[in-house]
């Protein structure tokens, strides 16, 4: 079955520097999703990654998907403290019915430092 | 529009007793899945509804249940509660069965003690 791993776990890092949250699937998934979740917080939808070599990018975030190399990252551009959140990625399983599951990685929790 | 309501958002159970979660999804939306949260296993699969049909279901046992009614909210039952069942059950909504966007709502924190 799909499984979906994400790295790293734990992130803490200075304002102003970059980084890059990893995300690699086991097998063919029909699109990739990133969420942000605040603490106590419900899950609120940053990006969805429909093709190979897909790129978007919504303020310092930016993702991308790789889906020969199974592949998303999740690009973080001069870090600021408000991104300080856990970030998901979920890849779409495909039932036999055609219907679909979402599997979650474990998530990376960012800490930005002022 | 109005986002994925889930009530209540906090409840505290006794182990064995039971409880009903609901979950309104966004309007005009027909799929409504259900994610348990926890620590130790992240966000796992409960299962989906789509026009009153549950069409999948994660592992978990036969205690964890649920409905969807005519107007597309969803309800999840879990009987005999037990501690490990503590979790933030989060419902999410879709416009067709879960291969397009869904949208998550606040969650339920249950605490079984």
């Amino acid at each position: 079955e799909l499984k979906v791993e994400q790295n790293p776990l734990f992130l803490s890092m200075q304002e102003g520097k970059n980084y890059t949250i990893y995300c690699n699937y086991s097998t063919t998934s029909d699109r990739l999703y990133w969420y942000r979740q605040d603490p106590g917080k419900s899950l609120e939808s940053l990006f969805v990654l429909l093709s190979n070599g897909a790129v978007k990018q919504e303020g310092r975030l930016m993702a991308s998907l790789d889906t020969k190399a199974r592949l998303s990252t999740l690009h973080i551009t001069a870090a600021v403290h408000d991104l300080s959140a856990t970030y998901f990625c979920a890849a779409t399983y495909a039932f036999t019915s055609g219907t679909y599951k979402y599997i979650f990685g474990t998530g990376t929790r960012l800490k930005v430092l002022a | 529009k109005a986002g994925v309501t889930q009530t209540p958002r906090y409840l505290i159970k006794t182990r064995g007793q039971q409880v009903t979660l609901s979950c309104s999804p966004i309007s005009g939306h027909r799929s409504v899945s259900w994610y348990q949260q926890t620590p130790g296993q992240g966000l796992q699969f409960l299962f989906e509804y789509f026009s009153e049909t549950q069409r999948n279901k994660g592992n978990f046992p036969g205690r964890f249940s649920g409905r969807q009614f005519s107007n597309s909210r969803s309800e999840m039952n879990v009987s005999t509660l037990e501690l490990g069942d503590s979790a933030l059950y989060l419902c999410a909504s879709s416009s067709r069965p879960m291969n397009t966007e869904a949208f998550f709502g606040q969650g339920t924190r249950l605490t079984v003690v």
